[in-house]
């Protein structure tokens, strides 16, 4: 069975500093891995994703995630945290394509001034 | 760009009442799916479809049923409505059997 961790429910930082937040996961075959924003009463919005190939994948609004399948974790970061990334966070995975994403818990993140 | 539209935005119901929420996908998107999410936790996915048909079923209650109709939207008929169905219902749409989900607004279920 898949499953999603998400270290940390609250993650707060300055305007400027690296956001780091953690993603690990379980699953029996290689996973599809997404990383999804959440803003106050909006739908989810995908960041980024992982298929196959390049293990360190760019998304919008200059976040990057890398898999390592030694950690079985994908975690995601940006250098340059801004105010406007004040959101929830969600880790998803999915066996293949097509099929329902497995979501963590989900991370707020605070950017404070 | 279009998006996956949903409705209605919110909806407060009482208890034992049925609801319909209704999903119209991205133009050219033929896969639907249905999320629950409940206050402060993570979505849970609840069904879905793919060419009209049911291809995968999560955590549904058997109060809920859903389908999708041959213009590709879905809607989600939920009976005897409990408390604990209170949540953010989220429908998602992709192409084929594509990687990547696109979510719609959500609909907001209040049950009193």
């Amino acid at each position: 069975a898949q499953s999603v961790t998400q270290l940390g429910s609250h993650v707060s930082v300055s305007e400027g500093a690296l956001v780091l937040l953690r993603c690990n996961y379980s699953s029996s075959v290689p996973p599809y891995l997404f990383w999804y924003v959440q803003y106050p009463n909006q739908g989810l919005q995908l960041l980024l994703k992982y298929t196959t190939g390049a293990t360190l994948v760019k998304g919008i609004n200059g976040f990057e995630a890398e898999f390592k399948k030694s950690e079985t974790s994908f975690h995601l970061t940006k250098p340059s945290a801004h105010m406007s990334d004040a959101a929830e966070y969600f880790c998803a995975v999915s066996l293949q394509a097509g099929t329902a994403l497995i979501f963590g818990k989900g991370t707020t993140l605070s950017v404070s001034s | 760009a279009a998006g996956v539209i949903q409705s209605p935005r919110h909806l407060i119901k009482e208890k034992r009442e049925t609801a319909t929420l209704k999903c119209y996908p991205i133009p050219r998107h033929d896969t639907v799916y249905w999320y629950q999410q409940g206050p402060g936790q993570d979505p849970q996915f609840l069904i879905s479809f793919y060419e009209k048909m049911q291809s995968d079923k999560g955590s549904i209650p058997d109060r809920f049923s859903a389908q999708q109709f041959s213009d590709y939207h879905s809607e989600l008929n939920m009976s005897s409505l409990e408390l604990g169905d209170s949540a953010l219902y989220f429908c998602a749409s992709s192409e084929g059997q594509s990687d990547e989900q696109y979510f719609g607004p959500g609909t907001r279920l209040t049950v009193t």
